[in-house]
């Protein structure tokens, strides 16, 4: 049990356009999904934490307008990269905490790698 | 802000020694300390975790022990194995919000385990 998905694996795009990656607990329902960002040998860097039906909250330093965060429903949250740089080249996870059980743990997508170029 | 240090960043045993990584954290409401292992180009996979009620924990050749006063957490790796080589990471759970967590990642340490 406790699957996420992560869509898609890789991406590569070109500088100006926007990304869409989408995250989805598979098995349960996620009442709050994380994004994070890892660069090469670095840690996981939260981005953003979203609960369904409400606005994601942002760490310092992170633009809300250049990464969207929807958490539309239990399931599924989408982070969009608006007018990608090849600064935002990463790896972007998503994590999904569930509503009951192991309330504590969350569980981690296999990560989308973007390459802006 | 809420910050985790991890130590050392990198280490390297001779297969059958044990592993130590060290983490501290400087939110003292944190309550919850997982711990997760990432193989090269995969997702972080929780392999322990501990509540702040509780002073140890084991699980087979993995344990992780807090130290509440401190704000120190350790995982210990016992009888290590070649396929115990992946980055790991501790993370302290810190409330932000009324019912709302969020999780702060030490910075990693990457395990080599020599055969």
């Amino acid at each position: 049990g406790a699957v996420v998905s992560q869509h898609p694996s890789r991406v590569i795009c070109k500088s100006g356009t926007s990304v869409k990656i989408e995250c989805r607990s598979l098995d349960f329902q996620a009442t709050t999904m994380f994004w994070y960002r890892q660069f090469p040998k670095k840690s996981l860097m939260l981005m953003a934490t979203s609960n369904e039906g409400s606005k994601a909250t942002y760490e310092q330093g992170v633009e809300k307008d250049k990464f969207l965060i929807n958490h539309a429903s239990l399931t599924l949250s989408t982070l969009t990269v608006t007018s990608a740089h090849p600064e935002d080249s990463s790896f972007y996870i998503c994590s999904a905490r569930g509503l009951a059980g192991e309330r504590d743990t969350q569980y981690f997508g296999p990560g989308t790698r973007l390459t802006v170029l | 802000g809420e910050n985790v240090e991890q130590h050392p960043s990198t280490l390297s045993v001779q297969e059958g020694d044990s592993a130590v990584i060290k983490c501290t954290y400087s939110d003292s409401a944190s309550n919850y300390f997982p711990w997760y292992k990432q193989e090269l180009g995969k997702r972080p996979q929780l392999i322990i975790d501990i509540r702040s009620n509780v002073g140890e924990k084991k699980d087979q050749r993995i344990a992780v022990t807090l130290n509440k006063t401190a704000k120190h957490f350790s995982l210990h790796i016992t009888e290590t194995q070649p396929e115990d080589s992946a980055v790991y990471f501790c993370a302290a759970r810190s409330h932000f919000r009324k019912g709302t967590y969020k999780y702060i990642f030490g910075t990693g340490t990457r395990l080599k385990v020599l055969a």
